[in-house]
């Protein structure tokens, strides 16, 4: 089975401040994580994913997310926030197989203060 | 590239009838097919998976005679929720999986929010 946990529903941050949002997994094998936004009553928007490589992943709208394998984490980052970037971040993972859809977690509200 | 549609984006039909939902891949081909459902504040449930030309997978607890699933074509796939009730409004969302090799991107349409009333 495959799992992702975003243990924060909400996260504040004051504009111009660093963010970030926390994710952890539980898949077998290798993960394939990938990080997406939602705006209100809107589909996803792609953000970032990580599958081999570079621990680091670097994304859209200056965002960027960190894999450690030891944690289980991919938590994801912005050196500085926007207000725009007040939106719903959601973390999936599937596992390297392929054969299963991807599992998301909970999600967490980010709110950029001005 | 990897634009997935789905129309109607919202929808309000009485109690009782029958919605259906279309989602497209517009300018590649899916071989398999995701649809997902969103209630207010919460996250993506998984509802079934889809593969072009055979029948439709459904996760535990979702049943498979009132949203029926049809992947007739590799960009085409349709869920219907049949004889409608006010807890099946929801948020639908649907996925794709491109059948190139190496692609392991889910692309997924902008939803489709169902009332019913």
């Amino acid at each position: 089975a495959q799992s992702v946990a975003q243990p924060e529903d909400q996260v504040k941050v004051a504009e111009g401040n660093p963010l970030t949002v926390k994710c952890t997994y539980s898949v077998s094998g290798n993960p394939y994580l990938f990080w997406y936004v939602q705006y209100p009553n809107r589909g996803l928007q792609f953000l970032l994913k990580y599958i081999t490589g570079d621990n680091l992943v670097k994304g859209s709208y200056g965002f960027e997310a960190e894999f450690n394998k030891s944690q289980t984490s991919f938590h994801l980052k912005k050196p500085s926030a926007l207000v725009s970037d007040s939106a719903l971040y959601f973390c999936a993972v599937r596992d390297m197989t392929g054969r299963r859809a991807l599992t998301f977690g909970s999600g967490t509200r980010l709110q950029v203060q001005p | 590239g990897a634009v997935v549609s789905q129309h109607p984006s919202r929808v309000i039909c009485k109690s009782g009838t029958s919605v259906k939902i279309e989602c497209r891949s517009l300018d590649f081909q899916a071989t398999t097919m995701f649809w997902y459902r969103q209630f207010p504040k919460q996250s993506l449930m998984l509802m079934a998976t889809s593969n072009e030309g055979s029948k439709a997978t459904y996760e535990q607890g979702v049943e498979k005679d009132k949203f029926l699933i049809n992947h007739a074509s590799l960009t085409l796939s349709t869920l219907t929720v049949t004889s409608a009730h006010p807890e099946d409004s929801s948020f639908y969302i649907c996925s794709a999986r491109s059948m190139l090799a190496g692609n392991y991107e889910q692309y997924f349409g902008p939803g489709t929010r169902l009332t019913v009333t």
